[in-house]
């Protein structure tokens, strides 16, 4: 049964700081593994998609890597801003369904 | 090009009553996919139906939980005799295909039970 896990589960950093987010899952055989935003009382915002065959997908100030072998994703978010404070949550592409993580509440602090 | 619709946004519902969640896929998406946002959870997978066909309803509640997605109109989620615990975020997904087909995610409908 795959399990998705988010560590940490909150972060808070000042403004203008490089962050990391993790992601991990117990089962290598996925399709595809998505990070999407959510803001609180809002639906999800895809950020990026990154496909089984591929390591890494990169989107303006955000850097998503994939390392299937591991069972590990990163999101990276340079030159972090108050407007990325939000829920970050880790998804993994199965068939029929995707298996989230609980989610990252990020807070960056003016 | 319309995306995912559901409606309503918010539902209110009185303990015993009835809800019914519908969803509008992307135009020439035949895959739905229903999520549940339980407060401070992650989503969770809970059917995925094709027209006329369940595929997999392992994370439906074994009662009072039933899906649907008819030859003609939207899906529709029905929870019958709701509970406080029902009280949730209900997203819906479309896809073209399974494997590795992105699926597209609606704005959600928010029930609350009172």
């Amino acid at each position: 049964k795959q399990e998705v896990t988010q560590i940490p589960a909150a972060l808070s950093v000042p403004e203008g700081e490089n962050l990391v987010l993790n992601c991990s899952f117990t089962d290598s055989a996925i399709y595809n593994l998505q990070w999407f935003r959510q803001d609180p009382g809002k639906g999800l915002t895809s950020l990026l998609l990154i496909q089984s065959s591929q390591r890494e997908q990169t989107s303006g100030r955000l850097n998503a890597s994939l390392d299937k072998s591991s069972g590990r994703s990163t999101l990276y978010i340079a030159a972090s801003q108050p407007g990325d404070s939000a829920t970050y949550l880790c998804a993994v592409h199965q068939p029929g369904k995707i298996i989230f993580g609980k989610g990252t509440r990020l807070h960056i602090l003016p | 090009n319309a995306g995912v619709m559901q409606n309503p946004r918010h539902l209110v519902r009185r303990r015993g009553q009835e809800a019914r969640l519908r969803c509008s896929p992307m135009k020439g998406h035949s895959h739905v996919y229903w999520y549940r946002q339980l407060p401070e959870e992650g989503l969770k997978f809970m059917v995925y139906l094709q027209k006329e066909n369940i595929i997999d309803e392992s994370g439906m509640p074994k009662e009072r939980f039933s899906a649907e997605f008819p030859k003609e109109g939207p899906s529709i989620l029905r929870i019958q005799q709701v509970v406080r615990g029902d009280s949730a975020a209900y997203f819906c997904a479309s896809s073209t295909g399974t494997g590795d087909q992105p699926q597209h995610f609606g704005d959600g409908t928010r029930l609350s039970i009172l």
